[in-house]
């Protein structure tokens, strides 16, 4: 089975600017969730979609968005970049339920905003 | 805010010898997870432990929980130097999946 996929892998923007991230999850998966990571503040937890219904959301601002495809592919967005942005976006795909045993993570996307 | 606390930071051992890593964490939760990452790149998990456990094994990984002390541990015994890498804690509140709350994680250097 192809693990999870994210595009593109790095990414340098300009502040105001607006990126768009992708993430392919593992076949079968219908829950896809977003994570930041970040030196200063770690792992943080963004979204989570399932079903095309985003079913959890994090402390983020409305600047940060995703929407989930019928295949359950997933895409973040998020406008007016901000240099605090700059982190590691990592998508992580699972079965939900109360019998799912892990997340399984992609690579990650690396945005630099400059 | 972060849910989970772990210490240490940093931890620096020969090969062979034990890690041990621990987590504390806020609220209740249904589950808690350990997960590795080497070098920035993606999260690979190692082991999860249920919130009526009190201790799980997975090869040299032992992990146990303590949910009256809000805490967990993980041991790895005989380490290698492939082992280097960053720890995570994660909880999850829901049961369901999909969202995770991380601690902050400990570097782990294992020196051949």
């Amino acid at each position: 089975k192809a693990g999870v996929t994210q595009t593109p892998r790095y990414l340098i923007k300009t502040r105001g600017q607006q990126v768009t991230l992708s993430c392919s999850p593992i076949s079968g998966h219908r829950s896809v969730s977003w994570y930041q990571q970040t030196p200063g503040q770690g792992l943080q937890f963004l979204f989570e979609y399932f079903s095309e219904t985003q079913r959890n959301k994090g402390n983020f601002p409305g600047r940060f968005s995703g929407r989930q495809f019928s295949n359950s592919r997933s895409e973040m967005n998020v406008s007016t970049l901000e240099l605090g942005d700059s982190a590691l976006y990592l998508c992580a795909s699972s079965l939900r339920g109360p019998n799912y045993n892990e997340q399984f993570f992609g690579p990650g996307t690396r945005l630099t905003v400059l | 805010s972060q849910q989970g606390e772990e210490d240490p930071q940093a931890l620096s051992i020969q090969e062979g010898e034990n890690a041990t890593m621990n987590c504390s964490y806020k609220t209740s939760i249904n589950n808690l997870q350990w997960y590795r990452q080497n070098s920035g790149r993606g999260l690979v998990h190692l082991i999860l432990i249920r919130s009526n456990e009190r201790e799980k094994h997975s090869g040299r990984l032992r992990v146990t929980l303590d949910t009256s002390k809000k805490s967990s541990s993980l041991l790895i015994t005989a380490s290698r130097a492939a082992d280097t890498a960053s720890y995570f804690c994660a909880t999850d509140l829901t049961n369901q999946g999909g969202k995770l709350i991380f601690g902050q994680g400990t570097e782990l250097s294992v020196k051949p």
